[in-house]
């Protein structure tokens, strides 16, 4: 059951222009909506995230809409760069109950991934 | 401040043996998760230790298991391995409470033959 995805394997887009990628999600008990980037033979690396009780949030270049209703979010690269080009994922946060022990625990359930490139 | 780090970078295995990943964590960091990413696919939740303890663990069979240490460092071990077992394993650390802010490791490649 894949609870979060994205559809598009593969985006691409004009040095300059606006670079928007999509995510889809089912559970609606997930409570932050992250992006992250990756480039090969490096971990992912954290870019922008969104709470689940807001719409917008926005980070220099970057910015992550979150539509609840559709449960469908976005993230919106403006202008877009070369060294943009990346695989990027869109991951849900949601917290387990606590253990025995009394802590709770973070899962980030990750959607496939949509691989960008910035053409100069 | 120190990155995570995971050794070995790469890693090839034979199936029906047994393989050790390790992780240390960033500094500050008391929480460690563990993630396979499948070729083509993201990554997935296998566990997550706090207090050396394992506090979370994601959809994974039993052969799969882990530590953490007083250091807050940590291993990822898998018995029996299978051919689907071949994977990119990426190590995450936090702080406890603060699992928004995983901080990722570059990973190792396992290969299982």
């Amino acid at each position: 059951d894949q609870q979060v995805k994205q559809n598009s394997p593969s985006l691409s887009v004009q040095e300059g222009r606006i670079s928007i990628l999509n995510c889809d999600y089912t559970n609606s008990m997930f409570d932050y909506f992250l992006w992250y980037k990756k480039y090969p033979a490096e971990g992912p690396t954290f870019l922008i995230s969104i709470s689940s009780i807001k719409d917008k949030n926005e980070d220099g270049r970057f910015t992550v809409f979150l539509n609840k209703s559709a449960k469908h979010l976005s993230l919106h690269i403006v202008p877009s760069q070369p060294g943009d080009s990346a695989v990027y994922f869109c991951a849900a946060m949601s917290f387990g109950g606590a253990n025995a022990g009394g802590t709770s625990y973070g899962k980030l359930t990750f959607g496939q991934g949509t691989i960008l490139t910035v053409h100069p | 401040e120190t990155g995570v780090t995971q050794s070995p970078t790469h890693l090839i295995k034979t199936r029906g043996q047994q393989v050790t990943l390790r992780c240390s964590s960033q500094s500050g960091h008391n929480t460690v998760s563990w993630y396979q990413q499948a070729l083509g696919q993201g990554p997935q939740f296998i566990f997550q230790y706090y207090r050396e303890e394992e506090n979370g663990r994601g959809n994974f069979p039993p052969r799969f298991s882990g530590l953490q240490f007083p250091n807050y460092s940590s291993e990822l071990n898998v018995n029996a391995l299978e051919l689907d077992d071949s994977a990119l394993y990426l190590c995450a650390s936090s702080r406890q409470g603060s699992f928004w802010s995983l901080h990722f490791g570059n990973g190792t490649r396992l290969t299982v033959t």
